[in-house]
């Protein structure tokens, strides 16, 4: 069964450093989300994004967050400057159709800011 | 304003019975969907079930099913015959079709914990 993968699964970084967040959605999936979830809270919306470009970000998807398809497979999350607050579980999520279609979610990649 | 409540952070059931958690959402838009997924402690999420708004029957998926009503905006996630494995953070989400912004993205509640006790 198609599933989407996240890599990598657990992430340090020392604050003010960049990461890459990295995401393979389900491979005929048209619309791509990212959600973050810090310890023990729900899970939020940051971004999503459709035909190569930003569809809706929220407040938390500030200038020191990017996403990028580089190329058929992949969809990245940048963060340019990390903060200690950017310490959460990151989820990528993909889904073939936005208004009907079920969003699969990724592993998620786990990330801790220092 | 939440738009999506779930109003029990934990919850235990004994296994083999079965157990409801509860969501109520709270939307203007005429068509919307209704999700539930699993967290267990690996920390992924797994998709559930789903309840468009315009369906006529709840919907199930095996041992799970979603009691929709659709007045008093709830929906709920029946789970019978309790599991061990069912051990797990549980989350209700909405997607709006019509929002303001339109991108399907998913809002969700806070979660509830449930503990299957053998």
């Amino acid at each position: 069964e198609p599933e989407v993968t996240q890599t990598p699964s657990h992430q340090v970084t020392q604050m003010g450093q960049e990461v890459i967040l990295r995401c393979v959605p389900i491979s005929n999936h048209l619309y791509f989300y990212w959600y973050r979830q810090i310890l023990g809270q729900k899970v939020e919306f940051l971004v999503s994004f459709y035909n190569n470009e930003i569809s809706e970000k929220s407040e938390i998807f500030d200038d020191q967050f990017s996403v990028e398809r580089p190329d058929g497979s992949n969809f990245t999350l940048k963060i340019r400057s990390t903060k200690l607050e950017d310490s959460a579980m990151y989820f990528c999520a993909s889904a073939l159709e936005d208004r009907t279609e079920t969003q699969y979610f990724g592993p998620g990649t786990r990330l801790l800011v220092l | 304003a939440q738009k999506i409540t779930q109003t029990q952070p934990g919850m235990f059931v004994q296994e083999k019975e079965a157990v409801t958690l509860d969501c109520t959402y709270d939307t203007s838009d005429p068509s919307y969907g209704l999700f539930w997924y699993k967290q267990p402690s690996s920390g992924e999420m797994i998709f559930l079930i789903y309840q468009g708004s315009y369906d006529q029957q709840n919907a199930t998926e095996g041992r799970y099913s979603l009691n929709f009503q659709k007045a008093r905006k709830s929906a709920n996630l029946v789970i019978s015959a309790s599991q061990l494995g069912d051990s797990a953070m549980y989350f209700c989400a909405m997607r709006e079709a019509y929002g303001s912004s339109n991108t399907g993205k998913l809002i969700f509640g806070q979660g509830t914990t449930l503990q299957v006790k053998p």
